[in-house]
């Protein structure tokens, strides 16, 4: 079963607004997540992380939600730039393990 | 919803050996499947994308004589990392794409390989 969930494969959005990426879990053991970013033909590239215990990471554009009691987290850009257009995975992984869990991707559009 | 199973999880093995992954669509059949390879600050690099029934394509760098791969079928794909050594010690994760959604990938949990 698919332990994360991106539920919009797709996701478009006006240049200079804000591009909200949502991501759900049913695993409570998660305590780490991340999230890449991939064009095509290319690998998922990392762009931010969360730990368990905090509920917000900000890295200049990019920010990450993290709300633990409803295992859903959102990856915030803003504002959207045209080259942020590519496809979104949202990752979780829990201390000890050796595996990487993926969501299916979003497909994120920014529109000029 | 859609599985992808990776085979071991976990593999230590002597300098020279050579070891098989397998990677394995559960519910779904996997036109397209993906290699990639985990490097340090956590992006995966494609290795090689690979179709049922036809070569594997391999990116700009990465040695088909040394990673093969073989997808056999529509729910298998292998990848046998020959004459290891220790460099090649990485987590390989392999994804698989059905025949609907050209964007959605099914990510395998990854095979963490250790070469002594």
């Amino acid at each position: 079963d698919q332990q994360v969930k991106q539920n919009s494969p797709s996701l478009s959005v006006q240049e200079g607004r804000i591009s909200i990426l949502n991501c759900d879990y049913t695993n409570s053991m998660f305590d780490y997540f991340l999230w890449y970013k991939k064009y095509p033909a290319e690998g998922p590239t990392f762009l931010i992380s969360i730990s368990s215990i905090k509920d917000k990471n900000e890295d200049g554009r990019f920010t990450v939600f993290l709300n633990k009691s409803a295992k859903h987290l959102s990856l915030h850009i803003v504002p959207s730039q045209p080259g942020d257009s590519a496809v979104y995975f949202c990752a979780a992984i829990y201390t000890g393990a050796n595996n990487l869990f993926f969501g299916t991707g979003t497909r994120l559009t920014v529109i000029p | 919803g859609a599985v992808v199973s990776q085979h071991p999880s976990w593999v230590i093995c002597k300098s020279g050996t050579s070891v098989k992954i397998e990677c394995r669509s559960l519910d779904f059949q996997a036109t397209t499947m993906f290699w990639y390879r985990q490097f340090p600050k956590q992006s995966l690099m494609l290795m090689a994308t690979s179709n049922e029934g036809s070569k594997a394509t391999y990116e700009q760098g990465v040695e088909k004589d040394k990673f093969l791969i073989n997808h056999a079928s529509l729910t298998l794909s292998t990848l046998t990392v020959t004459s290891a050594h220790p460099e090649d010690s990485s987590f390989y994760i392999c994804s698989a794409r059905g025949g609907s959604g050209a964007d959605t990938q099914y990510f395998g949990p990854g095979t963490r390989l250790t070469v002594l």
